[in-house]
């Protein structure tokens, strides 16, 4: 199993601000993704961030809306960029070490946008 | 259209009842997990079944994987307020794809 912590918690933000979430796994994983939870609902993946490479995007998710940094095998960043309130959600972050694709999720981000 | 179908959606129980949740789809799938997530928490993974017609327990929970790897159930046994939470499937066609997670089925045990 792997031990993931995410940054911040909660925010509640402004309609066309940007937030920066972060996520820190404590061994190094290759796989890192990250999911949207919307109230109520099942996880939709957003995209796959490895390192070393452009995250790769499912559909429906563009990357001038949800930015991904993967600078190292421990930590990933994802930004949600010119909220709307449609952007309330939960945001995810999981890796992926097991050998049948078990993955391993944080606490995620319940992101408020006024 | 979900990939995979959980059944049923919403389920609110007494202490003490059984209930099943079922996971279904038409695709063959290499593994599934099972996940349970509380409010304000990510979700946890409960088990993970590779084999046709496996069965695993946990503890008042018994997992099943279908004969031909296409669907997969979920059974607790007198069921406590604790197990409250949403009950998440989740498939992978491969080793090293993605995971495919289902609907989802939000359980409420009241004492």
């Amino acid at each position: 199993s792997a031990v993931i912590s995410q940054k911040p918690s909660r925010d509640i933000c402004q309609r066309g601000t940007s937030l920066t979430i972060q996520c820190q796994v404590d061994s190094q994983v290759t796989m890192m993704f990250w999911y949207r939870q919307q109230p109520g609902q099942s996880l939709t993946l957003i995209a796959t961030a490895n390192q070393g490479s452009e995250a790769t995007y499912e559909s429906g998710f563009v990357i001038d809306k949800f930015p991904i940094s993967r600078p190292n095998l421990t930590f990933s960043t994802l930004t949600v960029s010119n909220m709307s309130p449609e952007d309330s959600s939960i945001y995810l972050c999981s890796v992926y070490p097991g050998p049948y694709n078990e993955q391993f999720f944080g606490p995620g981000t319940r992101l408020t946008v006024l | 259209t979900q990939l995979l179908e959980q059944s049923p959606q919403f389920l609110s129980i007494q202490e003490g009842e059984n209930l099943t949740v079922y996971c279904n789809s038409s695709s063959v799938f290499s593994s599934l997990q099972w996940y349970r997530q509380e409010p304000g928490e990510g979700p946890v993974l409960l088990v993970t079944v590779v084999t046709g017609g496996e069965v695993k327990k946990l503890k008042r929970l018994t997992f099943q994987f279908g004969d031909a790897r296409k669907d997969s159930s979920l059974h607790i046994t007198a069921a406590q307020p604790g197990d409250t939470g949403l009950y998440l499937c989740a498939g992978a066609r491969n080793a090293g794809n993605m995971l495919t997670f289902g609907g989802g089925t939000r359980l409420m045990v009241k004492p």
